[in-house]
């Protein structure tokens, strides 16, 4: 059964740091990973997807990484925003026969960036 | 393009009542699934489904069923509501993960039983 984790599920920073928010997952036999923003209160917003073959994906100042055979992603967020405070959340997506499709989700970090 | 679409945004029940929440997607995606999320915690996968007449449990199926009739529309119904069921209810669709892109999500349903 696949398990995602993500630590810390909270982190507070001043304004301007580079932070890194860590996601492990138990079983390697997946599609992809996907990261994810949620606002208090409102629905999620997909930051980036790293496919299995892939090692990381970039956008603006966010980079993700992806070790699959550790069973861990990275999410990089460099010279940090007040804005960028938000709940972060990773999800995998299963390869094996038996979780083929399913996407499962850790419970987050949620990050506090103070100006 | 609509994407994912969730109705209603909000629900009051009361303990014992039943209701369907709605998801439709006009993306033409296969896989649909079904997530609730508690205060503080991630989201739990409900049911799923990879196609028209094919579904599965998730994680925390009890007290919930789905069906899939059609590849657009995948209704959630609660037959019995019981005040664990206040949650945030998310409906999400994409592509079989071997195509590996990525999973759209409705704006969620905020569901209360008292």
């Amino acid at each position: 059964k696949q398990e995602v984790t993500q630590i810390p599920a909270a982190l507070s920073v001043p304004e301007g740091e580079n932070l890194v928010l860590n996601c492990s997952f138990t079983d390697s036999a997946i599609y992809n990973l996907q990261w994810f923003r949620q606002d208090p209160g409102k629905g999620l917003t997909s930051l980036l997807l790293i496919q299995s073959s892939q090692r990381e994906q970039t956008s603006g100042r966010l980079n993700a990484s992806l070790d699959k055979s550790s069973g861990r992603s990275t999410l990089y967020i460099a010279a940090s925003q007040p804005g960028d405070s938000a709940t972060y959340l990773c999800a995998v997506r299963g390869s094996g026969y038996s979780s083929a499709s399913k996407i499962i989700f850790g419970s987050g970090t949620r990050l506090s960036i103070r100006p | 393009n609509a994407g994912v679409t969730q109705t209603p945004k909000f629900q009051v029940l009361k303990t014992g009542q039943s209701m369907t929440l709605q998801c439709a997607q006009d993306m033409n995606h296969e896989y649909m699934s079904w997530y609730r999320q508690d205060p503080g915690m991630g989201l739990r996968l409900i049911h799923y489904s990879v196609g028209a007449g094919i579904t599965d449990q998730g994680e925390v199926p009890n007290g919930y069923n789905v069906s899939r009739s059609t590849t657009e529309d995948f209704p959630l119904r609660l037959l019995s509501a019981a005040p664990s069921q206040t949650s945030v209810y998310f409906c999400a669709s994409s592509y079989p993960g071997r195509l590996n892109t990525e999973a759209f999500f409705g704006q969620g349903t905020r569901l209360t039983v008292v």
